[in-house]
């Protein structure tokens, strides 16, 4: 079956710029969490959404938005970009989070910011 | 605040050898994940831990789980050189709805020399 899918793979922006991120999780997944991975911060949980609704929230700024689709397709969206937000943004999907129920990983989003 | 720590950070292990990674978390938790990541890639889930005392197996990697430590360790028997990559156990709160919300370790650095 189709693993978890994230576009593009690469994008580069500009410092002010806006970005979104597309991911599609495995079919009949409804949870989808998003991570931020740099080589100073580590893996940070940005936030998961489940049946269309935020249901976890990281500590992140307002500047990281995020949402999910019917289909539960989800997007993540982040408004003036800074240098600091280069970095590999992974989506992960579960079949609903709970217990029992692993996370598979897609190949993420390197994003640059120039 | 959930907190993870892992240990080692950076293993050098000859092969046929075995060893232990270490992780230690602050809080009560109900699931916990090890994850294996190779340069460039993404998360490869390998174990999801859900109860005090499990313990999971795969081929050479037997992890197990001690919630009233709040200690969780990968093990590795006769390591090979394809066990060379980067392992993070992560830690979700208790709670049925908290499972997508993860807290990474920083990650164990595994490289297996001839």
């Amino acid at each position: 079956k189709a693993g978890v899918t994230q576009t593009p793979r690469y994008l580069i922006k500009t410092r002010g710029q806006q970005v979104t991120l597309s991911c599609s999780p495995i079919s009949g997944h409804r949870s989808v969490s998003w991570y931020q991975q740099t080589p100073g911060q580590g893996l940070q949980f940005l936030f998961e959404y489940f049946s269309e609704t935020q249901r976890n929230k990281g500590n992140f700024p307002g500047r990281f938005s995020g949402r999910q689709f019917s289909n539960s397709r989800s997007e993540m969206n982040v408004s003036t970009l800074e240098l600091g937000d280069s970095a590999l943004y992974l989506c992960a999907s579960s079949l609903t989070g709970g217990s029992g129920y692993g996370y598979t990983f897609g190949s993420g989003t390197r994003l640059t910011v120039v | 605040e959930l907190k993870v720590e892992q240990n080692p950070l950076f293993l050098s292990m000859q092969e046929g050898k075995n060893y232990t990674i270490y992780c230690n978390y602050s809080t009560t938790s109900d699931r916990l994940y090890w994850y294996r990541q190779d340069p460039g890639k993404s998360l490869e889930s390998l174990f999801v831990l859900l109860s005090n005392g499990a313990v999971k197996q795969e081929g050479r990697l037997m992890a197990s789980l001690d919630t009233k430590a709040r200690l969780s360790t990968l093990h590795i028997t006769a390591a090979v050189h394809d066990l060379s990559a980067t392992y993070f156990c992560a830690v979700a709160p208790g709670g049925n709805t908290n499972a997508g919300k993860s807290t990474f370790g920083d990650g164990t650095t595994l490289t297996v020399k001839p």
